[in-house]
């Protein structure tokens, strides 16, 4: 079975700092995507950033990058230059490709980013 | 317009009432997914569909139901709602095949059921 663990229930970040949130995963699969998805107060879920775990690079989406470190089955999104915007619920997720496609969700990391 | 809907938004209820949430995409994906919120939690996977005639139970399917009554449909139904369903709802779509194919999530229906 698939898992996700993030670690860090809540995280502080001062404003125009980067800040890393940590998620290690667990399959036995060799083809697997993650993904990273926001949800502020408002409720939504708002799709970041993907990796393939045959990427060869790690993926970038404008301010958000993610540290992917495939021996150590972790998958760590980074925020450089926090805005006060994202001060948020982080979800990693995975999705093996070979077990049903389906994407199986982590706890979550609270970040607050202070002024 | 939102390309994934979901309605009520809102929804209080007694224990024991059948309560149905609805999902409508504009997307055009096969595939969609309904999920519950606890508080402080992950999404977990309720039930997913491919394709109107595939059904399929996800991690915690025991006490709904659903309906894919269209490729742009999906319901979500409570038989005798309790109180330990009260959660947050998501619907989501994705489009069929391996690779990125994100999930676009609906906006969530928050359910009380007392």
């Amino acid at each position: 079975a698939q898992k996700i663990t993030q670690t860090q229930p809540g995280m502080f970040v001062q404003e125009k700092e980067a800040v890393t949130l940590d998620c290690t995963y667990d399959t036995s699969d060799p083809s697997y995507g993650l993904f990273w998805y926001k949800q502020p107060s408002s409720g939504e879920m708002i799709f970041l950033i993907y990796q393939g775990s045959y990427d060869q690079q790690n993926a970038t989406e404008g301010r958000y990058s993610l540290n992917f470190q495939k021996a150590r089955k972790s998958a760590n999104l980074v925020i450089s230059a926090s805005q006060l915007g994202d001060s948020a619920m982080y979800f990693c997720a995975m999705r093996v490709f070979n077990a049903g496609n389906m994407l199986t969700f982590g706890g979550g990391t609270r970040l607050m980013v202070k002024p | 317009d939102a390309d994934v809907t979901q309605t009520p938004r809102n929804r209080i209820t007694k224990t024991g009432k059948r309560i149905m949430l609805e999902c409508s995409q504009t997307k055009g994906h096969d595939r969609m997914y309904w999920y519950r919120q606890d508080p402080g939690l992950g999404l977990r996977l309720i039930y997913y569909s491919f394709d109107v005639k595939d059904i399929n139970k996800g991690e915690i399917s025991d006490g709904y139901s659903v309906s894919r009554q269209a490729q742009a449909k999906f319901s979500l139904s409570l038989e005798s709602a309790i109180p330990n369903q009260t959660a947050l709802y998501f619907c989501a779509t994705s489009e069929s095949g391996q690779g990125q194919n994100e999930q676009f999530f609906g906006p969530g229906t928050r359910l009380t059921v007392l």
